[in-house]
């Protein structure tokens, strides 16, 4: 267990419809990162956040977004879903800004039909 | 922006032999680079990094080499067990500045399979 919380586990829905991710990072993270994990793409880096700002961000559709709150969770916000978003959500943790391990959740597992 | 390109896909190896992992990169910012290992329907792990001012790191049966002017690192997997079976990612991070930060590029994945 890596201390990273990700839910829901599986999430199953429509074309068109909105879902929203919610990761929890380790006690003590401040960095969270989004990646989405797809048989044809790989991992794919979508955005990361410290202590509440955006630091960066990756090929990250315009139709999601994220963001971090005070109490550190982040929350990632899929909408206009299409069946090509159908992929594995990991949220993963570091401590720092840069150059620390990042402590990967046990992902979400979205389907669109 | 960074790209990360890694071979071989799929790797087997008979359990004791070496396995090596190759991945080059495009970025010369780039200036650590991390494995991770993914077991199927798992999340990836860490398994070792290497930052650019060292050339080599080893950790028990795993090490890394990393080459700054040809801009290739490697992954070294000695005497191979079952339980090393997974999905091996390698990735670099890229800190020119402006937006980089924390952004990792992974490569494509390795299947590794040790045959008992």
């Amino acid at each position: 267990d890596s201390g990273v919380t990700q839910t829901p586990k599986h999430l199953i829905t429509a074309t068109g419809q909105r879902v929203t991710l919610r990761c929890s990072p380790r006690s003590g993270d401040l960095s969270v990162y989004w990646y989405q994990q797809s048989l044809d793409q790989g991992l794919q880096f979508l955005i990361q956040y410290y202590n509440g700002e955006e630091r960066a961000k990756g090929n990250i559709l315009e139709r999601f977004s994220a963001q971090q709150f005070p109490d550190l969770h982040s929350e990632l916000n899929l909408s206009s879903l299409e069946l090509g978003d159908s992929a594995l959500y990991f949220c993963a943790s570091s401590v720092a800004l840069v150059y620390n391990e990042q402590f990967f959740g046990p992902g979400t597992r979205l389907t669109v039909l | 922006g960074e790209n990360v390109e890694q071979h071989p896909s799929t790797l087997s190896v008979q359990e004791g032999d070496s396995a090596v992992i190759k991945c080059t990169y495009s970025d010369s910012a780039s200036n650590y680079f991390p494995w991770y290992k993914q077991e199927l329907g798992k999340r990836p792990q860490l398994i070792i990094d290497i930052r650019s001012n060292v050339g080599e790191k080893k950790d028990q049966r795993i090490a890394v080499t990393l080459n700054k002017t040809a801009k290739h690192f490697s992954l070294h997997i000695t005497e191979t067990q079952p339980e090393d079976s997974a999905v091996y990612f390698c990735a670099a991070l890229s800190n020119a500045g402006g937006t980089s930060y924390g952004k990792l590029t992974f490569g494509q994945g390795t299947i590794l399979t040790v045959h008992p």
